[in-house]
């Protein structure tokens, strides 16, 4: 089945204790993206990677890396994780993302982010 | 830079009403617009999408036209019924130059009644 999967799907820790939230594609898709989703906010771009070892600055950056080794994966790293960084976060991929046929995206069930 | 406005929620409606959810844009060129839904504890999924202007994108009843003079993409369907309960997003992503960024609106959340 095509997919994008998360793990873990919910998390509670501590601030400033290092996390990873991985994100894995099956569709061979070049691109992929994290997003974070707050009430009122909607959904606010985090990274996005158009190739493999390619990753760029999405609207939220800060307190957050990213990684592009393979093309399937995508991690998400808090390395001081604080509270304003408790979110619901939703990785998404896509075949491209010009215009045309083929840009939609892909996502991820969503990961429950609690950070004290 | 891009950015998307939606109309404001939630929005309650009984089974069989009429729905529209405006959604209006700001963007250079000709983005590609999509409406995504988020159904209680899931992801988002796509619902229907246009990438050029006068496209018509429609789904499952749900219908949206590409307005260029309005920079509008709003979403409609004629009988809603308890299953489209969810929350609906509007989003675009460029034509041309950053090529990688993703906007999305605030999202409106939709309730349904029997």
């Amino acid at each position: 089945e095509a997919q994008v999967t998360q793990n873990p799907r919910y998390l509670i820790t501590v601030t400033g204790k290092k996390l990873t939230v991985t994100c894995s594609q099956n569709m061979n898709h070049e691109y992929m993206s994290w997003y974070r989703q707050d009430p009122g906010l909607g959904l606010r771009q985090i990274y996005y990677s158009m190739n493999v070892e390619v990753t760029d600055k999405g609207d939220v950056p800060e307190g957050y890396k990213v990684s592009r080794k393979e093309k399937r994966n995508f991690p998400l790293i808090l390395e001081s994780p604080s509270p304003n960084q408790t979110s619901l976060y939703f990785c998404a991929s896509s075949p491209r993302l010009a215009g045309g046929p083929g840009n939609e995206q892909f996502f991820g069930p969503g990961t429950r982010l609690t950070v004290l | 830079g891009d950015s998307v406005t939606q109309m404001e929620g939630p929005v309650t409606l009984s089974e069989e009403a009429f729905l529209t959810i405006n959604c209006t844009y700001t963007a250079t060129g000709y983005p590609s617009l999509f409406w995504y839904v988020q159904y209680p504890g899931e992801g988002l999924q796509l619902l229907l999408k246009a990438t050029k202007a006068d496209d018509k994108g429609s789904n499952k009843g749900f219908e949206a036209t590409y307005r260029k003079e309005t920079t509008s993409f709003h979403l409609e369907k004629g009988s809603v019924q308890v299953s489209d309960s969810a929350v609906y997003f509007c989003a675009l992503i460029p034509s041309w130059g950053n090529a990688g960024k993703s906007t999305f609106g605030d999202g409106t959340t939709l309730t349904v009644k029997p």
